[in-house]
């Protein structure tokens, strides 16, 4: 089964920094990949997500996510963060066995 | 309903007790999705139904832990001699398509204490 790995557990920005966080997988066939976020006392909501086609992928809320296929990543970017954007994001893949998994998230921190 | 909706939202239950977590999915949603996610962590997968049959259940951690969904809309997930361990937010989701390929949209979840 595939897994993903997610390298930073929390990151601290102030408001108008630029955004980065990694997400790699592990996975030997085709593979679609999310970005879900979770703000404080939510549910998971779907961030944005790659299927085939353009490898830059543009979500809401002015993030966007890389698949660099030769690096098995899906970094998540945001040119200038917001105090609302602080929330826990989880990237995820599935394979064509259709089930999703996710990595164990990473918490983000906008200072205002 | 509007979205998926799981129930209860809370339980707290003692060791060796038996115990169902129930999730109403989006109508017409055919995949549903089971995870466990405990403090700190991300969504850990348990099993994934598409229609009335479990797709894949590699992720139920043993014979404790059973799922179904036999009319192919509700689910429940059922925990047999819960123990201590079991402790975290139980999530549901669902999505149109085969899972993989379409967003989940996810329920509030089920927190579940085992003292």
């Amino acid at each position: 089964a595939q897994s993903v790995s997610q390298h930073n557990h929390h990151v601290i920005l102030s408001e108008a920094a630029s955004l980065e966080l990694g997400c790699n997988y592990s996975y030997g066939g085709t593979v679609n990949l999310f970005w879900y976020v979770q703000y404080p006392g939510q549910h998971l909501q779907l961030l944005l997500k790659y299927f085939s086609g353009d490898p830059l992928v543009k979500g809401i809320k002015g993030f966007e996510a890389e698949f660099i296929k030769s690096k098995f990543s899906f970094n998540l970017r945001k040119p200038s963060v917001q105090w609302s954007d602080t929330a826990e994001y989880f990237c995820a893949v599935s394979g064509n066995n259709n089930d999703m998994r996710f990595g164990a998230g990473t918490r983000l921190t906008v200072k205002p | 309903g509007a979205g998926v909706s799981q129930t209860p939202s809370n339980k707290v239950t003692e060791k060796g007790k038996y115990v169902e977590l129930r999730c109403d999915p989006i109508s017409g949603h055919t995949a549903l999705y089971w995870y466990r996610q405990s403090l700190g962590q991300g969504p850990e997968f348990l099993i994934y139904f598409q229609g009335t049959g479990a797709a894949d259940d590699s992720g139920l951690p043993n014979d404790r832990f059973f799922a179904v969904r036999p009319e192919g809309s509700v689910s429940t997930l059922k925990i047999q001699r819960t123990e201590r361990g079991d402790s975290a937010v139980y999530l549901c989701a669902s999505s149109r398509n085969r899972g993989g390929t379409g967003e989940l949209f996810f329920g509030e979840g089920s927190r579940l204490t085992v003292l």
